[in-house]
């Protein structure tokens, strides 16, 4: 089955620098990537996705980049906030198969 | 807000004790999930229901008991349950069930502790 790996476990940031979370899976199937932000105290919620089919994608001071052949897809955060400060979950997931969610990246954004 | 709510927020029970958790959708999915969120672990599923019916079932504990009344509608009857089932239980629903590219929204979760 599929397995998703997540890295950094944990990351710090100043304030207005980048962040960059990878993650790597195992089953070329695997066709859809999304990412999620959880914040204390609330579920996760969905901030982007990518499509095998697309390389790139990019929504204002987020992007994730997917390279299907090395099996990794990486989230980019730019000019962070501390908003931005939470739990980050990757996964991945194939046609007929439920979601494989990463283990999580704590990103805490240093005023 | 994502559209799929969840009572109770907080819950605090005895070994001994039963009691249900709830979850709701206003998306119009026919997908629903419940998933166990441990400290320092990822995400695991629990069960999985495409239209009512239960379609996995991951190895949970017979302690552990779902009931989808409808597809809008989730529950997660608790008995006797142990210390290490302390966590936060989410509730997830999609459009269609394994369809890959189907997005999961996720409730706010309930944070249970079991003393």
């Amino acid at each position: 089955g599929e397995n998703v790996e997540q890295h950094p476990s944990t990351l710090s940031v100043q304030e207005g620098d980048s962040a960059v979370i990878k993650c790597t899976y195992s089953d070329s199937a695997s066709n859809y990537f999304p990412w999620y932000k959880q914040e204390l105290g609330k579920g996760p919620q969905l901030i982007i996705d990518i499509r095998s089919n697309v390389g790139e994608k990019k929504d204002q001071r987020i992007a994730v980049t997917l390279n299907k052949t090395a099996k990794h897809f990486s989230l980019h955060i730019t000019e962070t906030q501390p908003e931005d400060s939470a739990v980050y979950f990757c996964a991945a997931s194939s046609y007929g198969q439920n979601f494989v969610f990463g283990p999580g990246t704590r990103l805490s954004v240093l005023p | 807000e994502t559209g799929v709510t969840q009572t109770p927020r907080h819950l605090v029970m005895g070994m001994t004790n039963k009691k249900s958790l709830k979850c709701e959708q206003h998306l119009g999915h026919n997908a629903m999930y419940w998933y166990k969120q441990s400290a320092k672990k990822p995400l695991e599923l629990m069960f999985v229901y495409s239209l009512e019916e239960r379609v996995e079932n991951n190895s949970v504990p017979s302690r552990f008991s779902p009931e989808c009344p409808n597809s809008s509608h989730l529950f997660l009857h608790l008995h006797t349950l142990q210390p290490e089932d302390s966590a936060l239980y989410l509730c997830a629903s999609s459009q269609r069930l394994a369809a890959s590219t189907d997005t999961q929204y996720f409730g706010p979760g309930t944070r249970l502790t079991v003393l």
